[in-house]
């Protein structure tokens, strides 16, 4: 699904690092959303955007902190990761809250 | 209870067979029900959505929902190699319409 778009698609960072994820859409959608994907675990929400506010927080820890400056970009700032934050991280476009989500290619993180 | 359950495989069946995903999901008020395919190391990418009770049907793939029952199902007829994935569930809960997702059902297609 070239219809959203994520970078870095591979990241490895130290703990002390600052790193931030970009995700894209080009669908004209007006919801983002970042999840997670860790494995063996089910997707977790972590972040909703609803033209442009954020309307969702799931009880994320402040090491990550989104910014949607606009209805097509979204990113999630990262500083000060645990390894135990490695995982998939999954950015998703819908046109609106509760319709079909459209996936990024996602972006896999190591923290060492 | 978790807010959607599947259960996580594997599931085998042999070429050319129907397989059967199931998903049973607790918030009776929900209204939307997707079936997303992930390849290993892939994104999510969408099969088919549900929203009535009854059967939908796309070429090898049939949902069906009961909302009675807290019941959404993905048949796969015809059954492909290509088939072998993670099926996830998705349903669509609360009052702002927060999509939840199974942890999914490993598929296996064996020739």
């Amino acid at each position: 699904e070239t219809g959203v778009t994520q970078t870095p698609r591979h990241l490895v960072m130290g703990m002390t690092n600052k790193k931030s994820l970009k995700c894209e859409q080009h669908l004209g959608h007006n919801a983002m959303y970042w999840y997670k994907q860790s494995a063996k675990k089910p997707l977790e929400l972590m972040f909703v955007y609803n033209f442009k506010e954020q309307t969702e927080n799931n009880s994320v820890p402040s090491r990550f902190s989104p910014e949607c400056p606009n209805s097509s970009h979204l990113f999630l700032h990262l500083h000060t990761l645990q390894p135990e934050d490695s995982a998939l991280y999954l950015c998703a476009s819908s046109l609106g809250p509760g319709e079909t989500q459209y996936f990024g290619p996602g972006t896999r993180l190591l923290v060492l | 209870q978790k807010e959607v359950e599947q259960n996580s495989g594997p599931l085998s069946v042999p070429e050319g067979a129907i397989a059967s995903l199931n998903c049973t999901y607790s918030d009776r008020g929900s209204q939307s029900f997707f079936w997303y395919r992930q390849y290993s190391g892939k994104s999510p990418e969408l099969i088919m959505f549900i929203y009535s009770n009854g059967d939908k049907e796309d070429g090898r793939f049939t949902a069906q929902l009961n909302k009675a029952s807290q019941y959404v199902s993905l048949l796969i007829r015809d059954s492909q190699p290509s088939d072998s994935a993670t099926y996830l569930c998705a349903v669509n809960i609360g009052n702002n319409n927060d999509m939840r997702f199974g942890a999914g059902t490993r598929l296996t297609v064996k020739p």
